[in-house]
This record gives structure tokens, sequence and C-alpha cells, in this order.
């Protein structure tokens, strides 16, 4: 199995440029997450789905980062317009919540670099 | 709110030393604690969670509520075991889990 699947891996782009990061989470997991994370520091969370819904985005700097997750499978973390403090690892994790289970596993990440 | 410390960012040890990675929370209730890892050129992955009372690749961590503390220990350490370590906390099953800021073990030969 190929676990949680993101793409790109490597984002380079000049601020004030739009930005989308995509996501594939293990098969029959419901829960879906994701985290910035900064040089030196853990994983932040953005937002968490359940299914489709986002449960909590209370972290998410609306002003210029949305997601969505369609039919509650693969979902897209997007910036639009990039600033320099932008650049960290996006991360994106998934669950299957069932019995409680929240062990979460990670994809690789897409670092992005904001010029 | 919760919060996750980890005192140390950088820690060394020789090979068959014992090895001791720091965690601290601050939450009032009882919280769900675990170990992440990340190998070097790996995912993120669950290491350990303090309610499966397991012992992962010979490591243990035990709940101190009285310290708030959840510290990870191994008795001898290896050199596969040089990576960066997460610290987390959840307030429950379903809640979002916060990250410490990590430790990077480096295990020397």
């Amino acid at each position: 199995e190929a676990g949680v699947v993101q793409s790109p891996r490597y984002k380079i782009i000049e601020k004030k440029q739009p930005v989308a990061f995509w996501c594939n989470p293990i098969s029959g997991h419901n829960t879906l997450y994701w985290y910035l994370q900064n040089l030196g520091q853990g994983p932040e969370l953005l937002i968490r789905y359940e299914n489709e819904e986002a449960v909590d985005d209370s972290q998410l700097p609306k002003d210029r980062f949305s997601a969505e997750r369609l039919k509650g499978v693969d979902s897209t973390l997007k910036i639009q317009p990039a600033e320099l403090g932008d650049s960290a690892v996006y991360l994106c994790a998934s669950s299957s919540g069932s019995g409680g289970n929240n062990e979460q596993f990670f994809g690789p990440g897409t670092r992005l670099t904001v010029l | 709110a919760q919060r996750v410390t980890q005192p140390e960012k950088l820690l060394s040890v020789f090979k068959g030393a014992p090895v001791e990675l720091k965690c601290n929370y601050s939450y009032s209730g009882s919280p769900e604690l675990f170990w992440y890892v990340q190998y070097s050129r790996q995912r993120l992955q669950l290491l350990l969670r303090h309610i499966s009372r397991e012992s992962i690749k010979g490591f243990t961590a035990d709940l101190n509520k009285g310290e708030t503390s959840f510290h990870l220990k191994k008795p001898f350490a290896q050199e596969e075991d040089s990576a960066m370590y997460y610290c987390a906390l959840s307030k429950t099953s379903y809640d979002k889990v916060i990250f410490g800021p990590g430790t990077s073990l480096s295990v020397i030969p």
C-alpha cells in the first residue's frame, strides 16, 4: 500500500503567486489533516476533515488559505497569494477514526519555497 | 490551552548508553499522549502511545500525571535510533493532536 500520497513533493514559487497541494489519504480513512511544519518545529494543524466536513479550521489563515475535500476522499490545500513566510513543509495525514483510533499516518510532505 | 514542550532540541548519546527524551505537557485533564518518530528521509510515524503500554523498538514511556511528563526511555541506544522524536498530546481520541517541537537524537557509534 502506498500510504498517504502527496504531490508535488517540492514547489518553488515567487511571492504573490498561487500554489496548490494535493493529498490522497489511505483508503477508508475518514479523517484527513493538513499540517504546517516550519523548520525546527513540530507539525501545527491547519485543518481537520471528518469525511467532507471541516471540523476544525481554527488555525487556517482564511484570508489566503483555503482547503477542500470533495467527496470525502482527496483533498486540496491552496494558498493565494503566497507570502515569503509561507515557506515550510505542508504535511497531510489521515486516520481511520474508528473506535476512537486516532493514530495518524503521514504523507511525505510538500516542501514549499517562496522567493 | 494544551501545550507540549520538549526541552532538548538536540541529544547525543553513545551506542549502548541509556537514552531519555523529555516531554512535558500542560493540560488539566487526562490526555492521550504519543511519541512520533521521523527517521532520515522517512515519513513521520507513530512510535508508541501511552494507552497501549507497549515497548516498541525497546522504547518505553511512562505517563506521570503528577509531573505532567511523558518521557521516552531506552536502556541501550542503537545507531538506528538516530531520528527526530516528537511528543504529542490529544485531549481525547476524537480531538486534534498537538505536537511538541521535537528532539533530534543522535546515537554516536
